[in-house]
């Protein structure tokens, strides 16, 4: 069974553009969730989405938006790019979500580098 | 004061021992805890998903969670030149907005 698909895998960019991440969930598990990782530190929580819906969100800028499609995969847009922004983004995929957290499984990231 | 405190390391084991990974935490309300292993230029692979306080074991790994010390532990037996990566503790609860909070990550190296 294929994991958590990302695309792309590497971007360059330079300040003040906008980016688009995607992401494909496992098959069958109908939450998405990205994170950003910042070298040497551990994932941070972006937003979550459920039935297109958003459920949660992390404490990052207006510039930073996101949306889940029918199919259940999932955009992350960046405007305005800062060279903060510059880090690997993941997105993980959990069966649903609910009131108890579930196990989430995460593709290999897009690497973004801000110039 | 950070959710999540993990000592980075990095950590240096020669092949064959018990490696001891830990975190700690300030959110009371943590129920839920994960162990995940990053290998460089990979995205985290969940290993283990415990609730509450207890141990849970699996294979050659063993998590352990001490609610009242707010401390959780991660134990690799008769470690392997291939369990060398970064390990990542993250943790959740009901009422924390479907996020989960990460340690640093601590980087491991299994000397053959």
């Amino acid at each position: 069974d294929a994991g958590v698909t990302q695309s792309p895998t590497h971007l360059i960019k330079t300040r003040g553009q906008h980016v688009t991440l995607r992401c494909s969930p496992i098959s069958g598990h109908k939450s998405v969730s990205w994170y950003q990782q910042v070298l040497g530190q551990g994932p941070q929580f972006i937003f979550q989405y459920y039935e297109k819906e958003e459920r949660g969100r992390g404490n990052f800028p207006d510039r930073f938006s996101a949306r889940q499609f029918p199919n259940y995969s999932s955009e992350l847009n960046v405007n305005a790019l800062l060279l903060g922004d510059s880090a690997l983004y993941l997105c993980a995929s959990s069966l649903r979500q609910g009131r108890v957290p579930q196990p989430q499984h995460f593709g290999d990231g897009t690497r973004l580098s801000i110039l | 004061q950070k959710e999540v405190e993990q000592d980075p390391g990095p950590l240096s084991v020669p092949e064959g021992a018990i490696v001891s990974l830990n975190c700690t935490y300030s959110n009371s309300a943590f129920q839920y805890f994960m162990w995940y292993r990053q290998y460089s230029r990979k995205g985290p692979e969940l290993l283990m998903y415990t609730y509450s306080s207890g141990n849970k074991e699996d294979g050659r790994f063993t998590a352990q969670v001490d609610k009242s010390s707010k401390y959780i532990s991660l134990f690799i037996r008769d470690s392997q030149p291939s369990d060398s990566a970064t390990y990542l503790c993250a943790m959740s609860a009901w009422n924390t907005g479907n996020q989960f909070y990460f340690g640093t990550g601590t980087s491991l190296t299994v000397i053959p």
